[in-house]
């Protein structure tokens, strides 16, 4: 069974500043996919960065990237230059490549932006 | 371009009604997704449909039924509604021949029991 561990329930942060969420995870599966998620007040879930194990650079969408380290089993989740519009709820989730898989998630960390 | 489509997006039902809740996409994936959310708890998964004609049990699947109807359409259904089924409901789909491929959401279903 996969786990996955965010361990801050919120964070604050101010305009422009990087902010790292944290993401630890535990699985037998040799290879498998790490994605995160942003939801914002208005509900939807928005696919951000894909991470899969065997990839030997770090992932990285515009303002987002992963700091992927495997030996630790982390998959932290680094936002830039943070804007307004960063606040709301991030998950991690990772689904193993082993026969049928399904996404695991986190249990999210609510991210604040002021200004 | 649709994506997911979640019906209904509020519901409120008394404790013992049963509902339906609907979820269709139009990308031609193979796997569909149940999942419920909590305050505190991330999202869970109920039930998944790997492909047409299959589904299996997820993490929390007691209190629901699922039908792959077809390709397109999966849905949820509470027979007898409790209010530990007060959630938000999403419903997603993903590729199955590309595990590098992210999971697409529907708007989710705001399910109240009283």
């Amino acid at each position: 069974a996969q786990k996955i561990t965010q361990t801050q329930p919120g964070m604050f942060v101010q305009e422009k500043e990087a902010v790292t969420l944290d993401c630890t995870y535990d699985t037998s599966d040799p290879s498998y996919g790490l994605f995160w998620y942003k939801q914002p007040s208005s509900g939807e879930m928005i696919f951000l960065i894909y991470q899969g194990s065997y990839d030997q650079q770090n992932a990285t969408e515009g303002r987002y990237s992963l700091n992927f380290q495997k030996a630790r089993k982390s998959a932290n989740l680094v936002i830039s230059a943070s804007q307004l519009g960063d606040s709301a709820m991030y998950f991690c989730a990772m689904r193993p490549f082993s026969g049928y898989s399904t996404l695991t998630f986190g249990k999210g960390t609510m991210l604040l932006v002021s200004p | 371009n649709a994506g997911v489509t979640q019906t209904p997006k509020f519901q409120v039902l008394k404790t013992g009604q049963s509902m339906t809740l609907q979820c269709a996409q139009d990308m031609n994936h193979n796997s569909m997704y149940w999942y419920r959310q909590d305050p505190g708890m991330g999202l869970r998964l109920i039930y998944y449909s790997a492909s047409e004609g299959t589904t299996d049990k997820g993490e929390v699947p007691n209190g629901y039924n699922v039908s792959r109807l077809n390709k397109r359409e999966f849905s949820l259904r509470l027979e007898s509604a409790a209010p530990s089924q007060t959630s938000v409901y999403f419903c997603a789909s993903s590729d199955l021949g590309g595990l590098t491929t992210e999971a697409f959401f529907g708007q989710g279903t705001r399910l109240t029991v009283v």
